[in-house]
């Protein structure tokens, strides 16, 4: 398999429960990246991760929870989440540097109920 | 606050004929600039960039026009294909390695 994928493509969840997102990335890049994306926003960053180290956490709410246990693979552990945070929910990454493009998976679309 | 702007959510054109997608930004630290298509259900696609050092990048039917001191770039497509169809993003990077996206602009291309 070519390219970013991300599993589910579709969630929903209440809001005690527990899920996790997974990206896997097939590309040999070093930076992987979260974002959010709602409706009639812009897409915002959530984490960034060099060479499988944290290095960007865009404010966002502890009940979010990301890991990368290698270079190829990204997780977003979710826990007690709210209604507001339904959402399309998108993995990147890229070759870390500037002007490195990102190559974005095709995100799961998360409901929350 | 929004620093990459697309004032424009949507666009229609008729195939065969130009389209022209704007962004304006505002944070004079962005270097370099991308452009991303969108088709439903997929994720963004990297179409073309250009960097501060540039004024225009060309691709194919896609170009993209840099203007600094306006803080202002466009993408053209030309011709324009039915295949065009889909929502496009600019955004915008700096030193941080961080993307900036815009809203996005749907752009329909009618044959």
């Amino acid at each position: 398999e070519t390219g970013v994928t991300q599993t589910p493509r579709h969630l929903v969840m209440g809001m005690t429960n527990k899920k996790s997102l997974k990206c896997e990335q097939h590309l040999g890049h070093n930076a992987m990246y979260w974002y959010k994306q709602s409706a009639k926003k812009p897409l915002e960053l959530m984490f960034v991760y060099n060479f499988k180290e944290q290095t960007e956490n865009n404010s966002v709410p502890s009940r979010f929870s990301p890991e990368c246990p290698n270079s190829s693979h990204l997780f977003l552990h979710l826990h007690t989440l709210q209604p507001e945070d339904s959402a399309l929910y998108l993995c990147a990454s890229s070759h870390p540097g500037l002007g490195n493009e990102q190559f974005f998976g095709p995100g799961t679309r998360l409901t929350v109920l | 606050d929004q620093q990459v702007k697309q004032n424009s959510p949507s666009l229609s054109v008729q195939e065969g004929r130009i389209s022209i997608l704007n962004c304006d930004y505002t944070n004079s630290m962005f270097d370099y600039f991308l452009w991303y298509k969108k088709y439903p259900a997929e994720g963004p696609t990297f179409l073309i960039s250009i960097s501060s050092i540039k004024d225009k990048n060309e691709d194919g039917r896609f170009t993209v026009f840099l203007n600094k001191s306006a803080k202002h770039l466009s993408l053209h497509i030309v011709p324009s294909q039915p295949g065009d169809s889909a929502v496009y993003f600019c955004a915008a990077g700096g030193s941080n390695y961080k993307l900036t996206f815009g809203k996005g602009t749907l752009l329909t291309v009618n044959p």
